[in-house]
């Protein structure tokens, strides 16, 4: 069974500085997509990046990247120059072709300070 | 402008009322999604539809039903919801599904249902 794990319950960062949510997550397909998103309080859920586990390039959108290292099943979100506005909870989630529906980790609230 | 449409954001029942919750969206997406989501919390997939296929989770109470008339719209039916009913209900709509190529979700607004 597929499993997304989210270490940090909750992150501060400075406005202006970078930020790292992590993610690992567990698979026995070979075949599979890692996905983040953010939910600010309102409620949406906003689709931030996604990367594919055949893609040898990192996914980047923005401000957004995705430090995926396959061999040690982590996907971490890096966030660079936060913003007030980056404050929200975070999803890592993924797909793979064994199950074929999004598993997600239990979320990282980020805290941007000014 | 808006692509999956949650009506309405928030929604009053009362304990064993029957309550529905419509989504819409402008995607043609092929596929949606109902999760429920309580405070805190990841949100849990309850069941989607593939085209007109239904697919439920196994562990979705039977109190949850679902409807899709067509491709733009999608209810979900709740037919005595419970105190522990109360949650975020987010729908959501992909473009397909694939064993080769995996599409984003992307989610409505929510509708917010509180059960007295």
């Amino acid at each position: 069974a597929q499993k997304i794990t989210q270490t940090q319950p909750g992150m501060f960062v400075q406005e202006k500085e970078a930020v790292t949510l992590d993610c690992t997550y567990d698979t026995s397909d070979q075949s599979y997509g890692l996905f983040w998103y953010k939910q600010p309080s309102s409620g949406e859920m906003i689709f931030l990046i996604y990367q594919g586990s055949y893609d040898e390039q990192n996914a980047t959108e923005g401000r957004y990247s995705l430090n995926f290292q396959k061999a040690r099943k982590s996907a971490n979100l890096v966030i660079s120059a936060s913003q007030l506005g980056d404050s929200a909870m975070y999803f890592c989630a993924m797909i793979s072709t064994g199950e074929n529906k999004l598993v997600f980790g239990a979320g990282t609230i980020l805290r941007v300070k000014s | 402008d808006a692509m999956v449409i949650q009506n309405p954001r928030y929604q009053v029942t009362q304990f064993g009322k029957p309550v529905t919750l419509s989504c819409s969206q402008t995607l043609n997406h092929n596929v949606m999604y109902w999760y429920q989501q309580k405070s805190s919390q990841a949100p849990k997939l309850l069941f989607h539809y593939y085209d007109k296929d239904f697919n439920n989770e196994a562990d979705t109470p039977d109190n949850f039903q679902s409807r899709r008339p067509n491709t733009s719209f999608c209810f979900l039916d709740i037919r005595s919801p419970g105190l522990g009913d109360a949650a975020m209900y987010l729908c959501a709509t992909s473009r397909d599904l694939s064993t080769d190529v995996f599409y984003e979700q992307y989610f409505g607004p929510g509708t917010r249902l509180t059960v007295t």
